[in-house]
């Protein structure tokens, strides 16, 4: 089955501990990214990926690191979380990334609340 | 500004009638995609409907339809004959193709609630 695999789906944490949220798809795809969802705004992009070791910076990236090393695989990393960074977050890839087709495909999120 | 703007925070639909949820998006790139998601209370995003920029007709699949204005830059969903199981939150997103086509922009979303 093609899918988009997160984990953790939930955590707890408290400021400053390291944490990583792992992403994983088996769709061959090229394009991952990540966002965070919050009440009212919607979701952002925080970091996309092209392909391997290609990543760049989407619209919120202050706090968050990614690398993607393998094709499947694309780490969401907080060095050292804060409470602002309490949020849903969604890992997503897409087969295009030349051109505007390619919608994506979703995990089914991380919802992490930083105390 | 804002890339994509949904102005409906809310909405009610009685089952079984039609519902159109707006969204207006702003873009310079003549090359784009615009995209509906569904996120129902468990949480998870659902694609709904797609429509290219160059599309020549109104983009649809089953029950949802989008309505492509694309002198006005709007891209309303229609969801026809409502039910039950279409109350959850809806995104309204947008991919453009030349410049920034890495980037996704989402709406805040509009919230529809479908009544018995």
């Amino acid at each position: 089955e093609a899918q988009v695999t997160q984990n953790p789906r939930y955590l707890i944490t408290v400021t400053g501990k390291k944490l990583t949220v792992t992403c994983s798809q088996n769709m061959n795809h090229e394009y991952m990214s990540w966002y965070r969802q919050d009440p009212g705004l919607g979701l952002r992009q925080i970091y996309y990926s092209m392909n391997v070791e290609v990543t760049d910076k989407g619209d919120v990236p202050e706090g968050y690191k990614v690398s993607r090393k393998e094709k499947r695989n694309f780490p969401l990393i907080l060095e050292s979380p804060s409470p602002n960074q309490t949020s849903l977050y969604f890992c997503a890839s897409s087969l295009g990334w030349t051109g505007p087709t390619g919608e994506l495909f979703f995990g089914e999120g991380s919802r992490l609340t930083v105390l | 500004a804002q890339k994509i703007t949904q102005t409906q925070p809310g909405m009610f639909v009685q089952e079984k009638e039609a519902v159109t949820l707006d969204c207006t998006y702003d873009t310079s790139d003549p090359s784009y995609g615009l995209f509906w998601y569904k996120q129902p209370s468990s949480g998870e995003m659902i694609f709904l409907i797609y429509q290219g920029s160059y599309d020549q007709q109104n983009a649809t699949e089953g029950r949802y339809s989008l309505n492509f204005q694309k002198a006005r830059k709007s891209a309303n969903l229609v969801i026809s004959a409502s039910q039950l199981g279409d109350s959850a939150m809806y995104f309204c997103a947008m991919r453009e193709g030349r410049y920034n086509f890495n980037k996704f922009y989402f709406g805040s979303g509009t919230k529809l609630n479908v009544k018995p």
